[in-house]
């Protein structure tokens, strides 16, 4: 069946440093990928996608990297700051008729000062 | 412009009570999704709208849940009746078609007690 799964539960990284948030997917259909940011309290937040016919594609301050033959997805966010501190989600879409947004669970990214 | 908006913020009712939510997705936004959140997970789909029909209710809990999009705007999701185990956070998302970023809401809370 589809998922999609984090390999890090929680990160804790030093302000200042890159971070890098790992997530795999099994649904070798999936051809849309997205990260969110979630803070406490708060939906989540659209922070950058790629779809299946890129394997890189960058931000502010935050790169996406896909790659297709191990179904991984990275987000990889540049000179962490104190408000990167939130829960980061990866989701895919498959497209056609299903086309759902199926999210993984999560890992919380604590940035220390 | 506004983004998705959800009412109410916050929902404590007793169990065995009706209880409804309601969604206002960004203008021209032709996908709409309802998700759940449990505490700690990822958002869980429930249902998924094009316009005005469902296009995909495979994880609703028929028994209980009902949801409409009259017109292919506006959303409602009701629970009837509550059970304890439907405390979570209901969110509402849009995306202009299915396979665009999708906005989402700050979510309804809802507690059964």
């Amino acid at each position: 069946g589809e998922s999609v799964g984090l390999h890090l539960p929680t990160l804790s990284v030093q302000e200042g440093d890159n971070s890098i948030i790992n997530c795999a997917y099994s649904n070798s259909a999936s051809d849309y990928f997205i990260w969110y940011k979630q803070e406490s309290g708060k939906g989540p937040q659209f922070i950058i996608d790629i779809r299946s016919n890129m394997d890189k594609r960058q931000g502010q301050r935050v790169t996406v990297l896909l790659n297709k033959t191990v179904k991984h997805l990275s987000l990889q966010i540049a000179a962490t700051q104190p408000g990167d501190s939130a829960v980061y989600f990866c989701a895919e879409k498959n497209g056609g008729s299903q086309g759902n947004l199926i999210f993984g669970k999560g890992t919380k990214l604590s940035v220390k000062p | 412009e506004a983004g998705v908006v959800q009412s109410p913020r916050y929902k404590i009712i007793e169990k065995k009570q009706p209880v409804a939510f309601w969604c206002n997705p960004i203008s021209g936004h032709n996908t709409l999704y309802w998700y759940l959140q449990n505490l700690g997970q990822g958002p869980e789909l429930l249902i998924r709208y094009e316009n005005e029909e469902a296009v995909d209710d495979s994880q609703l809990p028929k028994d209980r849940f009902s949801a409409e999009r009259l017109k292919g705007v506006d959303s409602t999701l009701k629970i009837q009746p509550a059970e304890l185990g439907d405390s979570a956070v209901y969110l509402c998302a849009s995306s202009l078609q299915m396979n665009t970023e999708a906005f989402f809401g700050q979510g309804t809370r809802l507690t059964v007690v």
